[in-house]
């Protein structure tokens, strides 16, 4: 099983600052199938990224992934109020079971 | 628009089965894997298994040995059901769609709403 690790636990940014996120596996993610969701509290996650890098419909350009391997980062590039969230990574490649990690807690000031 | 809608009972006693249904509204059902997915203050978010259209399941090793997942193609249905449950099992139960692991878009695009269930005496 892939164990995904993010940091960090949380972060405290202003609007207009950027937030890096990163997710780190504990092996290597097959294909690069890699996801980041965003989840508000009463709210089921949303997807952001697939893929690694790729933007999932009506998501903002503001929101961009990289990595590859073992090592993944979500970039916020302007942070909007909108955008105080729970953030997951998580991978869906080779065999399941499919693994997220346990969030980064983005709180805008 | 894709949605997706679930329902099920949410208060349970231990040993009991849960029983989740999930309907695919607006899009369609072939050609996509179904998941299951929980979410506990405990365990975080933890996939539970996944169908395709034809029936083909995978589940998580830590709850095969419980969990059954089927699906109904002709009314857009995938259903879950979890047995001898137990307090460890309380938590935020997801439909999505994706899973397979084959395709980049494989991710789970789609979620229900959620369903709190509570295993409780």
């Amino acid at each position: 099983e892939v164990v995904l690790t993010q940091s960090p636990g949380t972060l405290s940014l202003s609007p207009g600052e950027r937030a890096t996120l990163s997710c780190r596996a504990s092996q290597s993610v097959t294909s690069n199938y890699l996801a980041w969701y965003q989840q508000k509290p009463g709210q089921a996650p949303r997807l952001l990224i697939y893929g690694a890098t790729d933007r999932a419909i009506g998501i903002p350009a503001r929101f961009s992934g990289s990595g590859s391997g073992t090592d993944f980062t979500l970039t916020i590039s302007r942070l909007e109020p909108e955008d105080s969230a729970v953030y997951y990574c998580q991978q869906y490649g080779g065999s399941p079971p499919w693994t997220f990690g346990q969030g980064t807690k983005v709180e805008i000031k | 628009q894709v949605q997706l809608q679930q329902w099920g009972a949410g208060l349970l006693k231990p040993s009991e089965t849960l029983s989740l249904t999930c309907e695919v509204y607006g899009g369609s059902f072939t050609g996509y894997f179904w998941s299951w997915i929980r979410q506990s203050p405990e365990k975080g978010l933890e996939w539970i298994g996944e169908i395709n259209h034809s029936g083909s399941t995978k589940y998580n090793p830590s709850l095969k040995s419980r969990v059954t997942i089927l699906e109904d193609g002709p009314r857009k249905q995938f259903s879950l059901k979890l047995r001898s449950l137990t307090a460890a099992d309380t938590a935020v139960y997801y439909c999505a769609r994706g899973g397979g692991g084959v395709w980049p878009l494989d991710a789970f695009d789609i979620w229900g709403p959620g369903t709190v269930v509570t295993v409780s005496s």
